[in-house]
């Protein structure tokens, strides 16, 4: 299997502009997880999905992020308006609800760049 | 408020000494708990688990240590070594429930 498949890999944008994070989960995985990593406060889940529905998005900043999953093999993370203060890296990750360990899968991860 | 903390941000250690990776939480329904292994430029990857039924798992020369009444847990590397250069996050969820709480890592140097 491919893994978790995120693009793009960088992206660099000023204040301001809409971003749009991509994300492929692991085939056949029912949960689909959005996360932020800062220095300062670590890995923050940010949002997730269970069989495409969102079922906790208590993490999301605020109204300028949003996440969808139109459907089983691909998620989006959008921020807009993006500011300096989202600069940081987002991790897509995936797993089964039967999963022997309850431990999730990550993609690669997006560095976004707010100037 | 961060329920789970790793309050070593790096930690240097000689190749083939242990390495001793900390973390604590504070929500005692907490009831499960895995460690990460990332690397740069990659993704956290899954390294061991452990429940609150046990106190001490093991996989190879890795083992993680549960106090349940101190709401801490650790990880041992023996014997470190070089390619265990990485970052190591803590995470902690009640069991059955997907959601997990981070801790900030911890940056390990195996210097050779």
């Amino acid at each position: 299997d491919a893994g978790v498949i995120q693009s793009p890999r960088h992206e660099v944008t000023e204040m301001g502009q809409e971003v749009t994070l991509r994300c492929k989960p692991i085939s056949g995985h029912d949960y689909l997880f959005w996360y932020r990593q800062t220095m300062m406060r670590g890995l923050e889940l940010l949002i997730y999905f269970n069989n495409n529905v969102p079922i906790d998005d208590s993490g999301m900043p605020e109204d300028r992020f949003s996440a969808k999953m139109p459907n089983a093999s691909f998620s989006t993370l959008k921020i807009q308006p993006s500011e300096p203060r989202d600069s940081a890296v987002y991790f897509c990750a995936s797993n089964s609800g039967t999963s022997t360990y309850n431990e999730q899968f990550f993609g690669p991860g997006t560095r976004l760049t707010v100037l | 408020d961060q329920q789970v903390k790793q309050n070593s941000p790096s930690l240097s250690v000689q190749e083939g000494r242990i390495s001793i990776l900390n973390c604590d939480y504070t929500n005692s329904m907490f009831d499960y708990f895995l460690w990460y292994k990332k690397y740069p430029a990659e993704g956290p990857t899954f390294l061991i688990s452990i429940s609150s039924i046990k106190d001490k798992n093991e996989d190879g020369r890795f083992t993680v240590f549960l106090n349940k009444s101190a709401k801490h847990l650790s990880l041992h590397i023996v014997p470190s070594q070089p390619g265990d250069s990485a970052v190591y996050f803590c995470a902690a969820s009640v069991y059955n429930f997907n959601k997990f709480y981070f801790g900030s890592g911890t940056k390990l140097n195996v210097k050779p």
